[in-house]
């Protein structure tokens, strides 16, 4: 069973410095990793998806890194903003026999001060 | 991008009543949709897989009679949350996949958060 850990929980940090969040699987095993955003009380924003033959993707200010033999990925935010305050969640995907799932990961909340 | 569309948002409802949450495509066409739920400060946890003319597959330990899910047209998945209680209370997120998109990530509601009294 696939089973996604994020470290940390939580993470304030003030606005400018940059970060690292953190997103372990137990098996290899994926088709790809997704970064998602939620603000509360809110839906899910993609963010970067990453295949599985993948090293890196970039957005504006975001880069995701995924070693998929290790199972990790990593999401590398720079110059936080207090916009950036949500909790960010990964996601693997992996094929099953009855279809695609994705297997979420238990979050990282985010707060950035001024 | 691919868009979809999740209706109510915010819910409240009586102990013993059945409300319906409504799931939809707005842009392109699903033949898959999956319905999370997920408990303050918690994750995701999917519920089920709900299939275009068929059967919903359903995780283990989700109550099939409990959460009904129709998939009944492309655009258009529903769950409805049967003679619900108050342990029912949570935030339901529905979620589909643009078989055509290039890259193959998946679109969320916006969530509905569900008030059982």
């Amino acid at each position: 069973k696939q089973e996604v850990t994020q470290i940390p929980a939580a993470l304030s940090v003030p606005e400018g410095e940059n970060l690292v969040l953190n997103c372990s699987f137990t098996d290899s095993a994926i088709y790809n990793l997704q970064w998602f955003r939620q603000d509360p009380g809110k839906g899910l924003t993609s963010l970067l998806l990453i295949q599985s033959s993948q090293r890196e993707q970039t957005s504006g200010r975001l880069n995701a890194s995924l070693d998929k033999s290790s199972g990790r990925s990593t999401l590398y935010i720079a110059a936080s903003q207090p916009g950036d305050s949500a909790t960010y969640l990964c996601a693997v995907r992996r094929i099953t026999g009855g279809g695609n799932k994705l297997t979420f990961g238990t979050g990282t909340q985010l707060k950035v001060e001024l | 991008g691919a868009v979809v569309s999740q209706h109510p948002s915010r819910v409240i409802c009586k102990s013993g009543t059945s409300v319906k949450i409504e799931c939809r495509s707005l842009d392109f066409q699903a033949t898959t949709m999956f319905w999370y739920r997920q408990f303050p400060k918690k994750s995701l946890m999917l519920m089920a897989t709900s299939n275009e003319g068929s059967k919903a597959t359903y995780e283990q330990g989700v109550e099939k009679d409990k959460f009904l899910i129709n998939h009944a047209s492309l655009t258009l998945s529903t769950l409805t949350v049967t003679s619900a209680h108050p342990e029912d209370s949570s935030f339901y997120i529905c979620s589909a996949r643009d078989p055509g998109a290039t890259v193959n990530g998946y679109t969320f509601g916006s969530g509905t958060r569900l008030t059982v009294v």
